[in-house]
């Protein structure tokens, strides 16, 4: 079975903080990793996946195998950047995806 | 790039009416769709997978005659709710694999379609 794990379901920072959204996943095999991101009233997107290996609007994140977690990190948060994010696992194409409950994250002037 | 349309973005019914609501791929074909429920505050949860040609594979605890999943061809699956009632209110949420081989496990979204029954 495949689980994403999402401990916060808040994180609040100032603008210019560092912010780090953690994600901790469950999968026996090799899992591909996504970030997706729910601006308010607009749709889920993708933001990045980790077989990009790249950096979609300041934000990274590592997959680490040994810690089974996808953290999503940007180092200097600005106001847009408030949204709901998502940590999402597939087993592989063809597999469906599951999503961690999800992190809001609000970034304060 | 690539974009899902759902529609109706909201509806309300009364109780113990059908609702139809459809999810198309515009500019790519999509032979995987999924249906998702969305409570406020809360995360999606898959309800099923929707296959170009065949049955939808339902997730456990999904009443698949409750929740009747058509997939009639590679843009258009739709989801209808029978005999919809008040617990049924929710944000239903429809995502298209792809496009093309690149995209084969990415997910493309619907804006949603938010479900009021009286």
């Amino acid at each position: 079975a495949q689980r994403v794990t999402q401990p916060e379901k808040l994180l609040s920072v100032f603008k210019g903080a560092p912010v780090e959204l953690k994600c901790n996943y469950s999968y026996s095999g090799s899992p591909e990793l996504f970030w997706y991101v729910q601006y308010s009233r607009q749709r889920l997107q993708l933001l990045l996946r980790h077989i990009s290996r790249e950096s979609i609007k300041g934000f990274t994140a590592d997959l680490n195998k040994g810690e089974t977690s996808f953290h999503l990190k940007k180092p200097f948060a600005q106001e847009e950047d408030s949204a709901m994010y998502y940590c999402a696992l597939s087993g592989g194409a063809g597999n469906m995806l599951t999503f961690g409950g999800g992190t809001r994250l609000m970034v304060k002037p | 790039g690539a974009v899902v349309s759902q529609h109706p973005s909201w509806v309300i019914c009364k109780s113990g009416t059908s609702v139809k609501i459809e999810c198309r791929s515009l500019d790519f074909q999509a032979t995987t769709m999924f249906w998702y429920r969305q409570f406020p505050k809360q995360s999606l949860m898959l309800m099923a997978t929707s296959n170009e040609g065949s049955k939808a594979t339902y997730e456990q605890g999904v009443e698949k005659d409750k929740f009747l999943i058509n997939h009639a061809s590679l843009t258009l699956s739709t989801l209808t709710v029978t005999s919809a009632h008040p617990e049924d209110s929710s944000f239903y949420i429809c995502s298209a694999r792809g496009p093309g081989v690149s995209g084969a496990n990415v997910l493309t979204f619907g804006a949603g379609s938010r479900l009021t029954v009286l």
